[in-house]
């Protein structure tokens, strides 16, 4: 299953919402699909798993959305710390593969 | 407290072996797959293969079958994964996580350098 994120990159302001999309070429099944955020030389943290559920001390401006083949990432309101690297990955069918990325940068 | 702690990083030349470690702690280790992912410098993730310590069960990416291997130790607690040949399109960086539902935590990476 090959994911396309989009945009490439979003320039934003802080306490602008934003929102990434993830489109799979077919269905990830039943929902396996989980966004992480990755800031330079962090290992990614797991923000949303089963498209829609938060992760452990993930705050609630974070929430995931879709089924199927598309999904979204919303960021209610940007706070500095939230601009860094934004994956998306589908866990329904081996191999478990990544989109390629979305960069979220300060406008 | 769960903790997936890799091994140091690592600078070899083309054409020796290597294999990195993964030790986890504070969870039931045999019964979480642990996957391993790919970082190259400046570029996104990858998703190389992944092992259930409890049988060893082992599923790899197409992509990376045959170029690594992934292994386990339940009796330690540890993952690895091994190179026979490296190659310099090796250099990455490369980390563990375990994954219940994606991957919720994850090791601090081991950054391979394969250089002459």
């Amino acid at each position: 299953i090959v994911l396309t994120q989009s945009p490439g990159t979003l320039s934003l302001s802080p306490g602008e919402r934003a929102t990434l999309s993830c489109r799979a070429s077919q269905s990830a099944g039943s929902s396996y699909l989980a966004w992480y955020q990755q800031k330079p030389g962090q290992a990614p943290r797991l923000l949303i798993y089963g498209a829609s559920s938060r992760a452990t001390g993930i705050p609630d401006r974070f929430s995931g959305s879709g089924s199927g083949t598309d999904f979204t990432l919303t960021i209610s309101r940007l706070e500095p710390e939230d601009f860094a690297v934004y994956y998306c990955q589908q866990y329904g069918s081996s191999p478990h593969t990544f989109g390629q990325g979305t960069k979220l940068e300060i406008k | 407290e769960v903790q997936l702690v890799q091994s140091g990083a690592e600078v070899k030349k083309p054409g020796e072996s290597l294999k990195i470690s993964c030790k986890g702690s504070g969870y039931s280790f045999s019964s979480y797959w642990i996957g391993w992912v790919r970082q190259m410098p400046g570029k996104g993730l990858e998703w190389m293969g992944i092992i259930y310590p409890g049988d060893s069960e082992t599923r790899y990416n197409p992509s990376f079958q045959g170029q690594v291997t992934i292994s386990a130790d339940k009796s330690i607690t540890t993952a690895y994964l091994q190179w026979s040949s490296l190659k310099a399109s090796d250099t990455a960086m490369y980390y563990c996580a375990r994954r219940p539902n994606g991957f919720d935590y994850w090791g601090q990476g081991t950054l391979v350098t394969v250089s002459s």
